[in-house]
């Protein structure tokens, strides 16, 4: 299967410890985007990288969270002194696109935090 | 307001039945519309694009109204497997570099 892998699937940790997760998209696609999603609520922008280029931040990311797709490929999210609130499920998605075009996006099973 | 506000249900709806859902958007300047579905414990998965004629695929039937700013999913002969939560999904731009989820519409179809 080459669909998006994230890893770890699960996470827990100690609140103020720091976590990081992350995504390997499907080989030929050049977007990737990181969504947080709680209990109840629709998957919520992150971030989302244009090959190696990080495009776009979501007011969410605070300046605990940082996301880095080095070689534009796989892609790292880390949240630094995580905090209970950051409790969520971490959806990644990869897409291929330019200015006139994007396929769907296709999710990965996500990771889940849990923070204690 | 929420940028994108859909009933969250629970719809619980007999097989066979058909049942609708909408969905509503602020921005007027939105210009692509995505209904994902997600089972539980699932990632969000595509279901289908939402075109200005409305379009259909099987049992689905997509329609969007511009001057209203709503959206529509009509499922038709529900079966077991339609079970699951309907994501009405808006962007501002042609592209999907950042779709905008509604919080989902949770169906169950009763035997």
């Amino acid at each position: 299967d080459t669909g998006v892998s994230q890893d770890p699937r699960h996470k827990i940790t100690k609140r103020g410890q720091n976590v990081t997760f992350r995504c390997d998209p499907i080989s030929e696609h050049n977007r990737l985007y990181w969504y947080r999603q709680t209990l109840g609520q629709g998957p919520e922008f992150l971030t989302y990288f244009q090959n190696e280029a990080q495009l776009e931040k979501s007011r969410l990311l605070s300046d605990r969270f940082s996301a880095e797709r080095p070689k534009g490929s796989f892609s790292t999210l880390e949240i630094q002194r995580t905090e209970q609130g950051d409790s969520a499920m971490y959806l990644c998605a990869s897409s291929l696109g330019d200015r006139s075009y994007n396929s769907p996006l296709h999710f990965g099973n996500g990771t889940r935090l849990t923070v204690t | 307001r929420k940028e994108v506000e859909q009933d969250p249900g629970p719809f619980n709806v007999p097989e066979g039945a058909t049942v609708a859902f909408n969905c509503t958007y602020s921005n007027s300047a939105s210009q692509s519309f995505f209904w994902y579905r997600q089972d539980c414990r699932k990632e969000p998965k595509l279901l289908m694009s939402v075109y200005s004629s409305g379009n259909e695929d099987g049992r689905f039937t997509a329609q969007l109204n511009r001057a209203s700013q709503y959206i529509s999913l009509l499922i038709r002969d529900s079966k077991l497997s339609d079970s699951a939560t309907y994501l009405c999904v808006v962007n501002r731009n042609f592209g999907n570099e950042k779709l905008t989820f509604g919080t989902g519409t949770r169906l169950t179809i009763i035997p």
